[in-house]
Parts: structure tokens; C-alpha cells; sequence
């Protein structure tokens, strides 16, 4: 079955700057990546997606890549801000609406 | 926007007792849904998928006769935890795929605490 590894478990950067978190899949077949924020006792929270047809996609100051020949995908947040603090999730689905496998979640911490 | 609810929020039991943790669908029909369960700290683990009018299918290493799962409607699922014991402690999330919006919705979560 499909395996999501995520990277790195911890990340702290200083407001305003970027902040990468990497993906890396298993299952070829996978072809919808969504990633999520989770803020502590709540509901994951989409922010941004990518299908496998597609390299690239921007939305403000979120961005995710995808290479699909290496099987993995990163998000980048730019400026960072204290309200990115959270927990981030990757995740890969081989049919849209199937089963999502999650990713091992990023701790961020975006310090003032 | 499609929205699902859990019901209850948070549930508190005595060790030995069965809990029920409800996933609805609000503004549309859900034919699947997904349970999963999240440890402190830790990520969602998929537990099982729940198919309405028929068995639900089990991840790995998930006990089908402990975790009653029942989606009965296109609107509701159920998820049963039987005889729990304090390791089942644990946040129980669901979700709904709706297939239009190519995108799945998470319910609140329902924290459940064993004594």
C-alpha cells in the first residue's frame, strides 16, 4: 500500500522568513496531494492540493511542487507569520475520494 | 461549503463500557466515509472505511470486532468502540469525499478518554 514520509518533524523558523516541508510517496499511482494544517484539538484543515498532472501551484503565499518521477512533493510557505504556527500534514490518494495516507506532520513554529 | 459533523465532541468512559462516535454529512450524500484515529502528537492513522449498505473495509491491524463501524445512510456513519480500555484513548476523526469538489471534508473530531 501507498507510504507518505514527511520532513522534518520539527521546523522553527523567524517570522517572515520561508519555510520548506518535504513529501515523498511511494505508490506510483497516487495522483492527488493535498496538504493540511492542523492547529492543536481541531479538524485538518486543506490549504492547498496538487494532482499529478500538474508541477506546480501557487495560492498567496503557500506553493507546492510536485515530481513525480522522483515521487515527492514539498510546500513552501513564504513570509512566514505567528498564525502558520501549526501542524502541517502531507497526504497522497490514488483515486480522488479514496483513502488518504498522511504524512508523519511537520510541528512549525513561526517565532515573533 | 459541505460541511460534517461528529457527534460527540468528547466522550469520557469507564474502562469495560462501549462508546458511539456518530459522522454526518451534512449538505451531501456520502456513500464513503473514512475513520481515523490520532494519537497525541502523533498523525491520522486511517482506520477503516466505512461503505454504505455494506461491510466496512479494515486497515491492517485494526480489530473489525472491536471498532463496529455502521453506515446505515448516505448521511451517517457510525463508529462503535466496544469493551474500550484506556490505550483506546485517542482523537477519532472521520471524513466524507465529496467527489464534485474533488475534496474530502474532516469532521471536528471526537476525543475520547478510558478511564
Amino acid at each position: 500500500g501507498e507510504n507518505v514520509e514527511q520532513h522534518p518533524s520539527t521546523l522553527s523558523v523567524q517570522e517572515g522568513d520561508s519555510a520548506v516541508i518535504k513529501c515523498t510517496y511511494s505508490d506510483s499511482a497516487s495522483n492527488y496531494f493535498p496538504w493540511y494544517k492542523q492547529e492543536l484539538g481541531k479538524r485538518p484543515q486543506l490549504i492547498i492540493d496538487i494532482r499529478s498532472n500538474v508541477g506546480e501551484k501557487k495560492d498567496q503565499r503557500i506553493a507546492v511542487t510536485l515530481n513525480k518521477t522522483a515521487k515527492h512533493f514539498s510546500l513552501h510557505i513564504t513570509e512566514t507569520q505567528p498564525e502558520d504556527s501549526a501542524v502541517y500534514f502531507c497526504a497522497a490518494i490514488i483515486n480522488q475520494g479514496g483513502k488518504l495516507i498522511f504524512g508523519q506532520g511537520t510541528e512549525l513554529s513561526v517565532k515573533p | 461549503g459541505a460541511v460534517v459533523s461528529q457527534h460527540p465532541s468528547w466522550v469520557i468512559c469507564k474502562s469495560g463500557t462501549s462508546v458511539k462516535i456518530e459522522c454526518r454529512s451534512l449538505d451531501f450524500q456520502a456513500t464513503t466515509m473514512f475513520w481515523y484515529r490520532q494519537f497525541p502528537k502523533q498523525s491520522l492513522m486511517l482506520m477503516a472505511t466505512s461503505n454504505e449498505g455494506s461491510k466496512a473495509t479494515y486497515e491492517q491491524g485494526v480489530e473489525k470486532d472491536k471498532f463496529l463501524i455502521n453506515h446505515a445512510s448516505l448521511t451517517l456513519s457510525t463508529l462503535t468502540v466496544t469493551s474500550a480500555h484506556p490505550e483506546d484513548s485517542s482523537f477519532y476523526i472521520c471524513s466524507a469525499p465529496q467527489f464534485s469538489r474533488n475534496e474530502q471534508f474532516f469532521g471536528p473530531g471526537t476525543r475520547l478518554t478510558v478511564l
